[in-house]
């Protein structure tokens, strides 16, 4: 099994829709979660940041996590065609040395 | 602005070739690290290294080997290149997120190279 799970997708919304985007994990120890962008043909950059358990918001994303069940979510509200990427969840227990990345998932979002 | 630079976005090399990765910060980071991203295999780290010198193994290093001879410069060196280690490579660096106790580094990834061997 895999120390985390992301869902590959394609994932696709029309303009305006609330997307959920999820990952789930086995390790426990994992304290610092993380969303990645990627566009295609560029490199991952950072969305969002979230220690521990709770919500963070900014603009039209949440992050959520829920560590007694290993469940982390990012939603995206009013989706917008320059949403369409590929969502990379992370995660890491200390140090950021070993972050442990998911697989990715496409999201388009149809005009 | 943070910039992470990669020397090729694309690269082709025969089987049996050495292969070099260059990867450039200019944000003064400590930490550097080399990735290969695979369709449904997500983003694997290589090596990293957290200071001039000094690399780590991380998790699929075999094939590979690292430089890290001045502080924004990590190399990547394919010793003798294989099809398998046909990918996109990603380098990164990092700096730390948040206050005490809830600091982490975040990792500013360049734009990759995609690398075939054939």
């Amino acid at each position: 099994q895999k120390e985390v799970e992301q869902d590959p997708g394609p994932l696709s919304v029309p303009e305006g829709a609330i997307v959920s985007l999820n990952c789930t994990y086995s390790n426990s120890a994992f304290q610092y979660f993380m969303w990645y962008r990627q566009y295609s043909r560029k490199g991952p950059e950072l969305l969002m940041y979230t220690y521990s358990s709770g919500n963070k918001e900014d603009g039209r994303f949440t992050a959520q996590v829920d560590k007694s069940s290993k469940y982390i979510s990012l939603f995206i509200r009013d989706s917008q065609p320059s949403d369409s990427a590929t969502y990379l969840c992370a995660m890491d227990e200390t140090g950021g040395f070993k972050t442990i990345f998911g697989a990715g998932t496409r999201l388009f979002v149809k005009a | 602005d943070v910039k992470v630079t990669q020397s090729s976005r694309y690269l082709v090399k025969r089987t049996g070739e050495k292969v070099f990765l260059e990867c450039v910060q200019d944000m003064d980071h400590e930490n550097m690290f080399w990735y290969r991203q695979d369709p449904g295999l997500g983003l694997r780290l290589i090596y990293f290294s957290y200071d001039v010198k000094m690399k780590e193994k991380g998790d699929i290093p075999e094939g590979y080997s690292v430089s890290r001879e001045k502080k924004e410069r990590f190399s990547l060196i394919l010793e003798s290149a294989s099809t398998n280690q046909t990918s996109m490579y990603l380098c990164a660096s990092s700096s730390e997120l948040g206050t005490s106790g809830e600091s982490t580094d975040t990792q500013y990834f360049g734009p990759g190279t995609r690398l075939t061997v054939l």
